[in-house]
C-alpha cells in the first residue's frame, strides 16, 4: 500500500532563517506530487505541484521554492522565512480512485511557525 | 465569486444526531466529488469520493450531488464525538485537473 511521510511535524524558525520541509511517498512510482498550505479559516492553497523529476509548477509567487530530486521526494524551501510564512504544509500525492479518476492522499503535514 | 463556497461553522449537534454538510460550486466541469474528514492539527484524510450525481453510502456516512444545482452534501447518521473534526469538500473536473477545496465547516458532537 501506498503511504507518504512528511517531515520535520513541527519547526519554529526565525525570520530570515531557511527553510525545508521533506515528502516522501513509499509504494507507488512516478506520482504526481503536491504542496498546500493552509492557514487558519482560509482553506487550502495550492504552492506547488510536479509530475516528475526536475518539474515543477508554481501557482502562487512567493519566497518558497519546490524541488523533486528523485521520483518519490518532494522537498519545500525557502532563502530567508517571512512572519507570514507561518503556516500548515501539507504535501499529497495523487493516485487513482474509482472510474480512473484521481484522488489527493495527504501526509500528516507540517506546522511551521516562523518568529 | 469563490469557485466552491463552504458554511465554515461551526456546527454543534449532540451525539446520534443526523448531520447535513454543504458546498455549492460554480464551476460546471467539475465531475469528482470529495469530502475529507481533517483532525486538528492532522493531515486531511479521504472520507467519500462520487463521480458525477448520485449517492453513495458507506456506513454511517452519504455522499450526495446534484450537479443539475451545483450542490454537493455529506451525512452523517447517529453522529459521535469522534466525529468532531473540520470536513472538506472537493472537487474535479477529472483526470489530472486541478482539485478545488472548499474552505472546510467545523464539526462539534457533544457527547
Amino acid at each position: 500500500s501506498q503511504t507518504i511521510h512528511q517531515w520535520p511535524a513541527t519547526l519554529v524558525q526565525p525570520v530570515g532563517s531557511p527553510l525545508s520541509l521533506e515528502c516522501t511517498v513509499e509504494g507507488t512510482s512516478n506520482p504526481n506530487l503536491y504542496w498546500y498550505r493552509q492557514a487558519a479559516g482560509r482553506g487550502l492553497q495550492l504552492l506547488f505541484y510536479s509530475v516528475g523529476i526536475g518539474q515543477i509548477s508554481s501557482e502562487v509567487p512567493q519566497n518558497l521554492s519546490a524541488s523533486r530530486p528523485q521520483d518519490r521526494q518532494f522537498i519545500l524551501s525557502s532563502k530567508k522565512l517571512l512572519l507570514s510564512d507561518s503556516s500548515f504544509y501539507l504535501c499529497a500525492w495523487r493516485g487513482q480512485g474509482d472510474s480512473g479518476a484521481n484522488v489527493l492522499t495527504f501526509g500528516a503535514g507540517s506546522r511551521l511557525t516562523v518568529l | 465569486q469563490k469557485e466552491v463556497e463552504q458554511d465554515p461553522g461551526p456546527l454543534s449537534v449532540p451525539e446520534g444526531a443526523i448531520v447535513s454538510l454543504n458546498c455549492t460550486y460554480s464551476n460546471s466541469a467539475f465531475q469528482y466529488f470529495m469530502w475529507y474528514r481533517q483532525y486538528s492539527r492532522k493531515g486531511p484524510e479521504l472520507l467519500m469520493y462520487t463521480y458525477s450525481s448520485g449517492n453513495k453510502e458507506d456506513g454511517r456516512f452519504t455522499a450526495q450531488v446534484d450537479k443539475s444545482s451545483k450542490y454537493i452534501s455529506l451525512f452523517i447518521r447517529d453522529s459521535q464525538p469522534s466525529d468532531s473534526a473540520t470536513y472538506l469538500c472537493a472537487m474535479s473536473a477529472g483526470g489530472y485537473q486541478k482539485v478545488t477545496f472548499g474552505t472546510g465547516t467545523k464539526l462539534q458532537v457533544i457527547p
